[in-house]
């Protein structure tokens, strides 16, 4: 069955730089949340999508944005770039079905700032 | 507000043995969503099961099973016969039934879970 896609796989960036990290929800889901995980930490809920329309706010930095396209893929866009954004980004997709449904996750952006 | 402990960072087990994660959560809603997902060595978080809180029934999947029970607010997972590949970090997560939200997952710290052997 098909999985998440998230790209790239692993990114290094210098301090101060942007980054662009992508995710390819399952298909005919249309529900798209992003998670940070640091070092030895669960993961942090940072926003979320439906329908393209952003569906909630975690605790995200503002130097992060985020948006879903039309074909429900979404990118997560990090400027300014700290040593602490060090962290996995993973993506998890659902499809609304009047109830929670459950979220998949993809394998993950490692993102290592120097 | 959404609450989930794991009070066991870390376990270590022989092989064969049976190990029991524990999980237990805080929550103002009647209805809500718990969840157990596996994050192996490689990284990656997979599914494992999710439970909603009208359904108190136990389920058993191959070696895994899961007690639910709302009175002590718990949702603990038990591993039968562990075996060296269950070695990983487990999370329990909760999600709510939003009003206007999403369904965000509030994750516990994770245990993670060692099977030497």
């Amino acid at each position: 069955a098909a999985g998440v896609i998230q790209s790239p796989r692993h990114l290094i960036k210098e301090k101060r730089e942007t980054a662009t990290l992508k995710c390819y929800p399952i298909p005919r889901h249309d529900t798209v949340y992003w998670y940070q995980q640091g070092p030895g930490q669960d993961p942090q809920f940072l926003i979320s999508f439906y329908e393209k329309m952003q569906s909630d706010k975690g605790s995200i930095p503002d130097r992060f944005s985020a948006q879903q396209f039309s074909d429900y893929h979404s990118e997560l866009n990090m400027s300014s770039l700290e040593l602490g954004d060090s962290a996995l980004y993973f993506c998890a997709s659902s499809t609304p079905s009047g109830v929670t449904d459950t979220q998949y996750f993809g394998p993950g952006t490692r993102l290592t700032v120097l | 507000a959404q609450k989930v402990t794991q009070a066991q960072t870390e376990i270590s087990v022989v092989e064969k043995e049976d190990v029991t994660l524990d999980c237990v959560y805080e929550t103002r809603d009647t209805t809500y969503y718990l969840f157990w997902y596996k994050q192996p060595p490689s990284g990656e978080l997979v599914f494992l099961i999710r439970r909603n809180s009208f359904d108190e029934q136990n389920e058993i999947s191959g070696r895994y099973s899961w007690n639910f029970q709302k009175s002590t607010s718990s949702f603990n997972f038990t591993i039968t016969a562990s075996q060296v590949v269950d070695s990983a970090v487990y999370f329990c997560a909760l999600s709510e039934t939003p009003q206007g939200g999403s369904e965000k997952l509030v994750f516990g710290k994770g245990t993670k879970l060692t099977v030497n052997p």
